[in-house]
């Protein structure tokens, strides 16, 4: 039962131009997501947050987007910066689930300079 | 300087063996975790830990078990090791464990079975 999905394995973007990387969840529990980023041969980097109780949330040149009726979020980077490439995960989770955080199977974003 | 640590950073071991994998954390949080990565690329919760006692226990073979002699330090002991035990696994802390703080992850123990 795979309750968060990210459909796109991979994503190229060039230099400059925007990334869009998408999240649809199932389970309308969840209340509070979150993206990692993740480089080879090292853990997920927490890279920013979203409670649901938000529609948008914005750092720097990161800003992620909720619509809880489409149970669906989405990372927006811009500009995207070659040292942006790595995999992005998607998590979430609910309050009451003792911060257990459910993720998507991730999407490889490269950045073409 | 370190966050989570975890050693040791590749294991490769013959099927029925038993063996540890150890995770430090530095950052004074409560909470520590488990996390296996398989060949699909899922990142699933094993275990947590909230300053030493169990909170989270998915369903996992018996033959994991997780020890935390102190809430710094989270280990896990793999007896009878499988071939379908082979995987990446991570371990993690949080602040508290609330819904609200983000993991601080080590950065992974590949394991191999044989």
């Amino acid at each position: 039962d795979q309750q968060v999905k990210q459909n796109s394995p991979s994503l190229s973007v060039q230099e400059g131009r925007i990334s869009i990387l998408n999240c649809d969840y199932t389970n309308s529990m969840f209340d509070y997501f979150l993206w990692y980023k993740k480089y080879p041969a090292e853990g997920p980097t927490f890279l920013i947050s979203i409670s649901s109780i938000k529609d948008k949330n914005e750092d720097g040149r990161f800003t992620v987007f909720l619509n809880k009726s489409a149970k669906h979020l989405s990372l927006h980077i811009v500009p995207s910066q070659p040292g942006d490439s790595a995999v992005y995960f998607c998590a979430a989770t609910y309050n009451t689930n003792a911060g257990k955080s459910t993720f998507g199977d991730g999407t490889t974003l490269t950045v073409k300079p | 300087d370190t966050a989570v640590s975890q050693t040791p950073k590749y294991l490769v071991t013959q099927m029925g063996n038993d063996k540890s994998i150890k995770c430090e954390q530095n950052l004074g949080h409560d909470t520590m975790y488990w996390y296996k990565q398989d060949s699909k690329k899922f990142l699933k919760i094993m275990f947590s830990y909230n300053n030493k006692e169990l909170i989270i226990n998915e369903t996992v073979p018996n033959r994991f078990s997780p020890k935390s002699p102190d809430k710094a330090h989270l280990n896990l002991h793999i007896n009878s090791l499988e071939l379908g035990d082979s995987a990446v696994y991570f371990c993690a802390s949080s602040q508290d464990g609330g819904v609200g703080s983000p993991l601080h992850f080590g950065n992974g123990t590949r394991l191999t079975v044989t």
